[in-house]
C-alpha cells in the first residue's frame, strides 16, 4: 500500500526568509502524480502545486518550488519570501496515475510565519 | 465556476443520535470523495463514487455509516447512530474524470465539522 509521510509537525519561519517542508512517500506504482496542499485555519484544502512521476523538471508555481527525487521518493515543498498568509497546515499528498485513484495524504505539517 | 458546496458547516449533536451531511460538486465533476480528517491530522478517505456508483468503500465503517449519490450529482453522508469518536471534519471532493490541465487534482469543499457529545 502507498503511504505518505511528513516528519516535520510543525515548522517556523521568519517573513520574507526560505523554509524547506519535507515528504517521502512509498509506492511500487510508476505512474503517479504527488501534491502539496494548504489548509488555512478555514479549512478549506486548496492545491499549492502539483509533480507528475513521468516529469524530470522539477515543479514551479511562482514563490513555490519542489524538489522531486523519484529513486530517494522524496517531495520537498521550499517557500520562498515566506509571507503572513502562507502560515496554513501543508498536506502531502500522493494518488496513483491512470485510473481516478484516491488522494492519499500525510500527517502534514503546521506552518508559522513570524513577522 | 462554483466550487464544492457543502452543508452544514458545524453540527453539533448528542451521541446517539443521527446526523446528514452534503455535498454538491463541481459541474461536470463525475468522481465525488469523501474524507474524514480529525483533529491535526491528513484527511483519510471514506468513499469514492464515480458517477452514481461507490467504487471504493472500504474505509466506510458500514455498521453506522451510509452514503449515497443518486443521479450522480450531489451526494449524502450519514452516520447512525453518532459516537463520540466521529467527532471530526468531513470533507468532500471532486475531480474531474477527464485529462487536462487538472488532471490529477482534488477540488475541496468547506468541510462540516462534527461535534458529538
Amino acid at each position: 500500500a502507498q503511504t505518505v509521510t511528513q516528519s516535520q509537525p510543525e515548522m517556523s519561519v521568519q517573513e520574507a526568509e526560505t523554509v524547506t517542508l519535507s515528504c517521502t512517500y512509498d509506492t511500487s506504482e510508476s505512474d503517479y502524480y504527488l501534491f502539496w496542499y494548504k489548509q488555512p485555519p478555514s479549512r478549506q484544502m486548496i492545491l499549492v502545486i502539483r509533480q507528475e512521476a513521468y516529469k524530470q523538471q522539477n515543479a514551479t508555481e511562482n514563490r513555490f518550488s519542489v524538489n522531486f527525487q523519484k529513486a530517494a521518493k522524496s517531495f520537498s515543498l521550499k517557500i520562498s519570501d515566506s509571507q503572513l498568509g502562507d502560515a496554513a497546515m501543508y498536506f502531502c499528498a500522493y494518488r496513483r496515475g491512470g485510473s481516478q485513484g484516491n488522494l492519499i495524504f500525510g500527517k502534514g505539517t503546521k506552518l508559522s510565519v513570524k513577522p | 465556476e462554483a466550487g464544492v458546496v457543502q452543508s452544514p458547516r458545524y453540527k453539533i449533536i448528542e451521541k446517539k443520535q443521527p446526523v446528514a451531511f452534503w455535498c454538491n460538486p463541481i459541474s461536470g465533476h463525475n468522481t465525488l470523495y469523501w474524507y474524514r480528517q480529525n483533529l491535526g491530522q491528513g484527511p483519510e478517505l471514506l468513499i469514492r463514487y464515480e458517477n452514481e456508483e461507490a467504487v471504493d468503500d472500504s474505509q466506510l465503517p458500514k455498521d453506522r455509516f451510509s452514503a449515497e449519490r443518486l443521479k450522480g450529482v450531489d451526494s449524502t453522508l450519514k452516520i447512525q447512530p453518532a459516537e463520540l469518536g466521529d467527532s471530526a471534519v468531513y470533507l468532500c471532493a471532486s475531480s474531474p474524470s477527464k485529462a487536462g490541465p487538472n488532471t490529477g487534482e482534488l477540488f475541496f469543499g468547506e468541510g462540516s465539522r462534527l461535534t458529538v457529545l
